[in-house]
């Protein structure tokens, strides 16, 4: 499968824990894209990342989160001390270069805050 | 400020007419949008596209059309089939330094009866 691969594809945290969300692009993609979308809305950009850069960071929450995309490895989504309003489903995209479309997404990890 | 509005959360079409599924924009910024559909648990899929450029684009059953002066478009499917049935999302770039992110509307669940 050479799509977009999200993992865990289920998280459920307690309040004050860590989350940490992975994406890993499809093949020969080096731009990744972090969405949230909240019950009954529509996604909402969080962030995007080259390899080893975030480029805008523009729709990120100003504490807890952060987001990496190293050299090696998958891009990660991290958000420390959960609360329960973090409780969404959080898509990664993908595409080959700054600005190409579509973005390819990937079936998201659902974060359920107990 | 919702700069990409799908004003209908719903529409039930019957097998084989015409669904026609709204958005409309308020960033004159945007120069590229895009039409992604979404099953439950699934990540968005790509349907089709257009540019700024252009006022039509066609795609088998998938027609885009936009109006730029009145920042609207529309997606049509004829004919409908069942197998249609989900979230349809509008979405938007802008350009310059826009990065590429894109601007999701609320969603429009379309069902098609059989």
């Amino acid at each position: 499968n050479a799509g977009v691969m999200q993992n865990p594809r289920h998280l459920v945290r307690r309040r004050g824990q860590e989350a940490r969300l992975r994406c890993s692009p499809m093949k020969g993609h080096s731009h990744v894209y972090w969405y949230r979308q909240l019950p009954e809305e529509g996604l909402k950009f969080m962030v995007y990342l080259q390899k080893e850069n975030i480029i805008d960071e523009s729709g990120m929450p100003k504490e807890r989160f952060s987001a990496e995309f190293p050299k090696e490895g998958p891009s990660i989504l991290r958000i420390q001390q959960v609360v329960r309003g973090d409780s969404a489903a959080y898509f990664c995209a993908s595409s080959p270069s700054q600005g190409a479309q579509p973005q390819h997404f990937g079936d998201g990890t659902r974060l359920s805050i107990l | 400020d919702q700069q990409v509005k799908q004003n209908s959360p719903s529409l039930s079409v019957q097998e084989g007419r015409i669904s026609i599924l709204n958005c409309d924009y308020t960033n004159s910024m945007f120069d590229y949008f895009l039409w992604y559909k979404k099953y439950p648990a699934e990540g968005p899929t790509f349907l089709i596209s257009i540019s700024s450029i252009k006022d039509k684009n066609e795609d088998g059953r998938f027609t885009v059309f936009l109006n730029k002066s009145a920042k609207h478009l529309s997606l049509h499917i004829v004919p409908s089939q069942p197998g249609d049935s989900a979230v349809y999302f509008c979405a938007a770039k802008g350009g310059g330094t826009s990065y590429g992110k894109l601007t999701f509307g609320q969603g429009t669940i379309l069902t098609v009866h059989p």
